[in-house]
Parts: C-alpha cells; sequence; structure tokens
C-alpha cells in the first residue's frame, strides 16, 4: 500500500512569510494528525482530524497555524505569519484503528531565518 | 499531564550485542497502547513494536522485544544482534482511545563496529 505522502521536503522562509504544507494520508485512514518535531524533541500533537472534523486541536496556535482537511482525504496545515520558533520538521500521519499504530510520512523540514 | 520520560538522551551498542533503552509513563486510563518507534536521518518514523496495556505478554518482534512492567509504568525495549541499520533515534509513545500519540523525548543510539 501507498504510504502518507507530504510535499515539499524542504521550505525555507524569511520570518513574517506564510507557508504551506501538504498531507495525503494512506486510502481509507480516517484519521489524521499533525505534528511538529522540534531538534532534539519528540513529536509535539498540533491538531488531529477525524474525516473532516477537528478531533483535538487544543495545542495549534491558532493565532498564525491554521489547518483543514477537505473531504476527509488530504489536508493542508499554514503558517501565517512564520516566526523564528517555529523551525522544526512537521509530521503528517494516519491511522485506521485506535490503538493500530500510526503511520508517518517523511515530514517537512521547516527553517525561518 | 499524561507524560512519557526517556532518561537516555544517547546509547551506543557494540554490533551483534544487546541494548536496551527506558522508557516510563504516566496515565490514569487502564486501557491504552505503548509503542516503540524509530527515527532514522531520513526522518520518517517507523513503527518497531507495539504492546496493548491489557495483555501480560510482552511483545515481540524479530530482534526486538519489549519488557513491560504494568504496575511500575515501564515499557523498555530491547534490541538483540545489534546491526549498524539499527542506529536511529528511538522514541517510545503512549494512546489511548481518549488521547493520541505522546512520545517521549527519544533517545540517539549508536551502533559501533
Amino acid at each position: 500500500e501507498a504510504g502518507v505522502a507530504q510535499s515539499p521536503r524542504y521550505k525555507i522562509i524569511e520570518k513574517r512569510q506564510s507557508v504551506a504544507f501538504w498531507c495525503n494520508p494512506i486510502s481509507g485512514h480516517a484519521t489524521l494528525y499533525w505534528y511538529q518535531q522540534i531538534l532534539g524533541q519528540g513529536p509535539k500533537l498540533l491538531i488531529q482530524f477525524q474525516n473532516n472534523g477537528v478531533v483535538d486541536d487544543s495545542q495549534l496556535p491558532k493565532d498564525r497555524f491554521s489547518a483543514e482537511r477537505l473531504k476527509g482525504v488530504d489536508s493542508t496545515l499554514k503558517i501565517q505569519p512564520a516566526k523564528l520558533e517555529d523551525s522544526a520538521v512537521y509530521l503528517c500521519a494516519s491511522s485506521l484503528l485506535e490503538g493500530s499504530g500510526y503511520t508517518f510520512g517523511s515530514g517537512t523540514r521547516l527553517t525561518v531565518v | 499531564a499524561q507524560t512519557v520520560t526517556q532518561s537516555q538522551p544517547e546509547m551506543s551498542v557494540q554490533e551483534a550485542e544487546t541494548v536496551t533503552l527506558s522508557c516510563t509513563y504516566d496515565t490514569s486510563e487502564s486501557d491504552y497502547y505503548l509503542f516503540w518507534y524509530k527515527q532514522p536521518p531520513s526522518r520518517q518514523m517507523i513503527l518497531v513494536i507495539r504492546q496493548e496495556a491489557y495483555k501480560q505478554q510482552n511483545a515481540t518482534e524479530n530482534r526486538f522485544s519489549v519488557n513491560f512492567q504494568k504496575a511500575a509504568k515501564s515499557f523498555s525495549l530491547k534490541i538483540s544482534d545489534s546491526q549498524l541499520g539499527d542506529a536511529a533515534m528511538y522514541f517510545c509513545a503512549r494512546t489511548s482511545g481518549n488521547t493520541p500519540l505522546v512520545f517521549g523525548k527519544g533517545t540517539r543510539l549508536s551502533v559501533i563496529a
């Protein structure tokens, strides 16, 4: 089966610019997650979708971050405006069932200068 | 907050030897799942092994096994016959029906030829 697809692989932007990341989960996986992984740390959940509805966005900085999942398939994560501390790897994951483990994409490495 | 703690930032092991990575967690739930993920430099998180909390038997996947101590809330990973390809960051993670995956800070494993 195809894995979780993410693009772009790398992105460098200046602070205060905007950026968007795209994720295509495994076909049939209803749940989709976006994680932020700062260098030297474990991934931290930003937002969880069930189909096209938001389940948990309590840790999403809503003043600058937004995410959507149209038609319950692909998802985009946007940052506007970016700050230096947003430099991180952004990982997308999807899952089929509770407890089945998540399948992760290769992530997008964002550098804000 | 329900946390996952990995107390070893770095570990090293000789090729063909055995190494154990430690993990403890905090949870108020009785039903949950525990995972070990491997993250090589390619950044993709790869599921290594999975344990259901209601199962007494420790999970095993080829050279990888866990020591799950539910009362102590401990979940260590043992890698036997270590190979050069095992070198990576290893993350312990926990999830339940109510919460998505929560990760520890990771342990960097080096394998010495």
